[in-house]
């Protein structure tokens, strides 16, 4: 069964609005947590990883004032796509610490 | 820096056909190899880990084996439904919260 949950699955939003992506780990306690892109035809690229109750650690290249990681609960992590546009436009999937060798479901985040 | 290569980016078999997909890594520590499977609009289904050289796991039709230097998956009379990516991916030992570095990925087709 699935580990990690993710809301929604898919999501359309108007360029210049903000959108919000959950990821829930299931049964478990996750102290950390990390979220990963994929462009189409493309492999997944570690954006971020998040840790409950303290900053989230940005790789090199991702805008952390862009994309705002909380991870306020040892079951929750949030990214909000701030001011998307439409080169946001990519598939989000979370991962969760100690199963980060399982996925969540993505989600699916298209910026017209 | 930890890299991950994987050939061939695509690959086309007749139902029956046996093959190998390659992944070919260069860490400074490994902690583990992953193996996923990727359908398309969904998140990475979890295969396989492998640990260290010389180790090998099989699953239905799927073997993957490990060398310090690379890993195979082996498809063994593949079928249609075996069509989808295949992702390699490695976990660094001296990464502080260790991340995945993903390959880019094969993409299999198998024709009836």
């Amino acid at each position: 069964g699935a580990v990690v949950s993710q809301h929604p699955s898919w999501v359309i939003c108007k360029s210049g609005t903000s959108v919000k992506i959950e990821c829930r780990s299931l049964d478990f306690q996750a102290t950390t947590m990390f979220w990963y892109r994929q462009f189409p035809k493309q492999s997944l690229m570690l954006m971020a990883t998040s840790n409950e109750g303290s900053k989230a650690t940005y790789e090199q290249g991702v805008e952390k004032d862009k994309f705002l990681i909380n991870h306020a609960s040892l079951t929750l992590s949030t990214l909000t796509v701030t001011s998307a546009h439409p080169e946001d436009s990519s598939f989000y999937i979370c991962s969760a610490r100690p199963r980060e060798a399982f996925f969540g479901q993505g989600t699916r985040l298209t910026v017209v | 820096e930890d890299q991950v290569t994987q050939s061939p980016e695509a690959l086309r078999l007749q139902e029956g056909e046996s093959s190998s997909l390659n992944c070919s890594y260069t860490v400074s520590g490994l902690r583990g190899l992953f193996w996923y499977r990727q359908d398309p609009g969904k998140g990475p289904e979890f295969l396989f880990t492998l640990y260290s050289a010389g180790e090998e796991k099989e699953k239905e039709r799927l073997k993957a084996t490990l060398t310090k230097k690379e890993s195979f998956l082996h498809i063994t009379a593949p079928k249609p439904e075996d069509s989808a990516t295949y992702l390699c991916a490695v976990q660094d030992l001296s990464g502080g919260y260790n991340k995945l570095i993903f390959g880019a990925g094969t993409r299999l087709a198998v024709h009836p």
